[in-house]
C-alpha cells in the first residue's frame, strides 16, 4: 500500500532563517506530487505541485520554492521565511492519470516568529 | 467570489443526529467532487469521492451531487462523537492541464456531543 511520510510535523523558526520541508512517498511510482497551505480557519491553498523529477509549476508567487529531486521525494523551501510564511504545510500525492484524489501526509505546523 | 463556497460553521449536534454538509462551485468546469475529513493538527483523509451528480453511499456517509445547481452535500447518518472534525469539500477541474490540482471549500467544524 501506498504511504506518505512528511517531516517535521512542528517546526518554529525564526524569521530570516532558511526552510527546508521535506516529504517521501513510498508504494507508487511517477506519482503527481503536491504542497498545499492551510492557513488558521481556512481551507487549502496550493503551493506547488509536480508531474515529474525536476518539473516544478508554482500556484501563487511567493517566498518558497520546491523541489523534486527524487520521483518520490518532493522539498519545500526557503532562504529566508517571512511571518507570513507561518501555517499548516501538507504534502500530497496523487495517481497520474485514473482517480484524481490526493492522498495527504501528516502536515507540519510552521511558526516563524 | 471565491470558486468553492462552504459555510466555516461552526456546527454542533447531538449524538445521532443527522448532520448535512454542503458546498456550492461557481467554475462549471469541475468534474470531480471530494469530502475530506481533517482531525484536529493532522492531514485531510479522503471520506467520498464521486464523479457524476446523483448520489453514493458509503456505510453512514452519503455524498450528494447536482451539477446543474452547482451544489454538493454530505451526508452523516447516526452522527458519533468521533465524526467530530473539520470536513472539506474539494473539486478537480479535470481539463487536460489541471494535473489533479485540487481546488477546497474553506472547511466546515462539526462537534457531536454526546
Amino acid at each position: 500500500s501506498q504511504t506518505i511520510h512528511q517531516w517535521p510535523a512542528t517546526l518554529v523558526q525564526p524569521v530570516g532563517s532558511p526552510l527546508s520541508l521535506e516529504c517521501t512517498v513510498e508504494g507508487t511510482s511517477n506519482p503527481n506530487l503536491y504542497w498545499y497551505r492551510q492557513a488558521a480557519g481556512r481551507g487549502l491553498q496550493l503551493l506547488f505541485y509536480s508531474v515529474g523529477i525536476g518539473q516544478i509549476s508554482s500556484e501563487v508567487p511567493q517566498n518558497l520554492s520546491a523541489s523534486r529531486p527524487q520521483d518520490r521525494q518532493f522539498i519545500l523551501s526557503s532562504k529566508k521565511l517571512l511571518l507570513s510564511d507561518s501555517g499548516f504545510y501538507l504534502c500530497a500525492w496523487g495517481l497520474r492519470g485514473g482517480r484524481l484524489e490526493a492522498f495527504f501526509g501528516q502536515g507540519t505546523r510552521l511558526t516563524v516568529v | 467570489q471565491k470558486e468553492v463556497e462552504q459555510d466555516p460553521g461552526p456546527l454542533s449536534v447531538p449524538e445521532g443526529a443527522i448532520v448535512s454538509l454542503n458546498c456550492t462551485y461557481s467554475n462549471s468546469a469541475f468534474q470531480y467532487f471530494m469530502w475530506y475529513r481533517q482531525y484536529s493538527r493532522k492531514g485531510p483523509e479522503l471520506l467520498m469521492y464521486t464523479y457524476s451528480s446523483g448520489n453514493k453511499e458509503d456505510g453512514r456517509f452519503t455524498a450528494q451531487v447536482d451539477k446543474s445547481s452547482k451544489y454538493i452535500s454530505l451526508f452523516i447518518r447516526d452522527s458519533q462523537p468521533s465524526d467530530s472534525a473539520t470536513y472539506l469539500c474539494a473539486m478537480i477541474d479535470a481539463g487536460g492541464t489541471s494535473y489533479g490540482k485540487l481546488t477546497f471549500g474553506q472547511g466546515t467544524i462539526l462537534t457531536v456531543h454526546p
